[in-house]
Parts: structure tokens; sequence; C-alpha cells
């Protein structure tokens, strides 16, 4: 069985640019989560859809960030404008109850 | 400190030596789990422990919680060169069907070969 999986692996974008990135769970799973890491911090969690519906976006820094997972398969997350301090390790993960699967993460850097 | 922070921060030990990470967190949990992350890879699931356990054991890893000292303990016996990585333990508060995870700063272990 497929695992979490993430696209891309790595972006390397300039301030100001947009950035979309996709996470596709495992299939059935219909909790989907967001983290992300930066540089030096713990991992954070930025929302959590349960199927197509945003069930707890309180992690979201700021509405320069948009999650969408239009029919409840795949998730996009996406940074517009990018700023430096966006850079890190976004991950994905899906449940379908307790315990959480990752993806290998996007690492975003900002220039 | 934060919730699910890990002691030490760093850890270096021989190869077939144990090693012990601990987790202190600060809020009512409804479980706990630690993950490792290999250098430059994603979070591999090692075990979950539920706030009503007090042990747990899989393979190699034993995994206390003692929820009135709001701490945990994972211990990797007989390590070797493959456990070096970064541990982190993650707490979750679920409320109804969100099972957010909260994580700590993670503990970087290297088993020298």
């Amino acid at each position: 069985e497929a695992g979490v999986t993430q696209f891309p692996s790595h972006s390397v974008i300039e301030k100001g640019q947009t950035v979309t990135l996709r996470c596709d769970p495992i299939s059935g799973h219909d909790n989907l989560y967001w983290y992300r890491r930066v540089m030096g911090k713990e991992i954070k969690f930025l929302l959590h859809f349960v199927k197509e519906s945003k069930q707890d976006e309180s992690g979201m820094p700021n509405n320069r960030f948009l999650a969408e997972r239009t029919g409840g398969t795949y998730s996009t997350l996406k940074v517009q404008p990018a700023e430096l301090e966006d850079s890190g390790v976004y991950f994905c993960a899906s449940s379908f109850e307790g315990e959480q699967f990752f993806g290998p993460g996007t690492r975003l850097t900002v220039l | 400190s934060q919730q699910g922070e890990e002691d030490p921060q760093a850890l270096s030990i021989q190869e077939g030596e144990n090693a012990t990470m601990n987790c202190s967190y600060k809020t009512s949990i409804n479980n706990l789990q630690w993950y490792r992350q290999n250098s430059g890879r994603g979070l591999v699931h090692l075990i979950l422990i539920r706030s009503n356990e007090r042990e747990k054991h899989s393979g190699r890893l034993r995994v206390t919680l003692d929820t009135s000292k709001k701490s945990s303990s994972l211990l990797i016996t007989a390590s070797r060169a493959a456990d070096t990585a970064s541990y982190f333990c993650a707490t979750s508060t679920s409320r109804g069907s969100n099972y957010k995870l909260t994580f700590g700063k993670g503990t970087l272990l290297t088993v020298n070969p």
C-alpha cells in the first residue's frame, strides 16, 4: 500500500513568489493534516481536514497560506506571496483514527 | 518548557548501548506518540501509548508514560548505527475527531559503530 506522498520534495523560490505544495494521503484516510518545521524549531500543526472540510485551521500562520482539499482526496497548500520566514519543511499526514502517517515532507526555501 | 519537550536535545552512544530519551508535556493528553526522522526523510511512527497505559513494548523499544508527572520515556535497547536519527514525542489532545499532534523539538541520537 502506498504511503503518504508529497510533491515537490524541494522547492526554492524568491520572496514574493507563489508556491503550491501537494499531499496525497493514504487511500481511505478521511483525516489529513498539515504541519511544518521551521529552522531550529519544533514541528507545528497547521490545519486538519476531515474529508473536504476544514476541521481545525488554528495553526495557519496568516492569510498568505491557503489549504484546500477539493473532493476529499489530495490536498494543496499554497503560500502567496512567500516570505523568508516561510522557509522550512512542510509535512502532510493522514489518518483513519489516531495514528498519523507522515509523508516525506517538502523542503521550502524562500530566498 | 513547551508541550512535548524532549531531553536530552542530543545523545551520543556506542553501538550496543541503550538509549533513553525523555519527554515532558503540560496539558492532559489522549495519547502520546514517538516518531523517528532520519536525516532529510519523513517522520516514521514508532509507537503510541494511550493515557490509560503505563508501559508499552515494540521490539527493541520500550515506552513509559507517567500522567501524574506528565512525562514519557523512550528506551531503545541494544542500539544500532541505523538507529541514528532524530526522535520526537508528540501529544494528542483529541477533541472529537481532531487528533492534531503537538511536537517537541526532538532528541538527536547518534549511535557510533
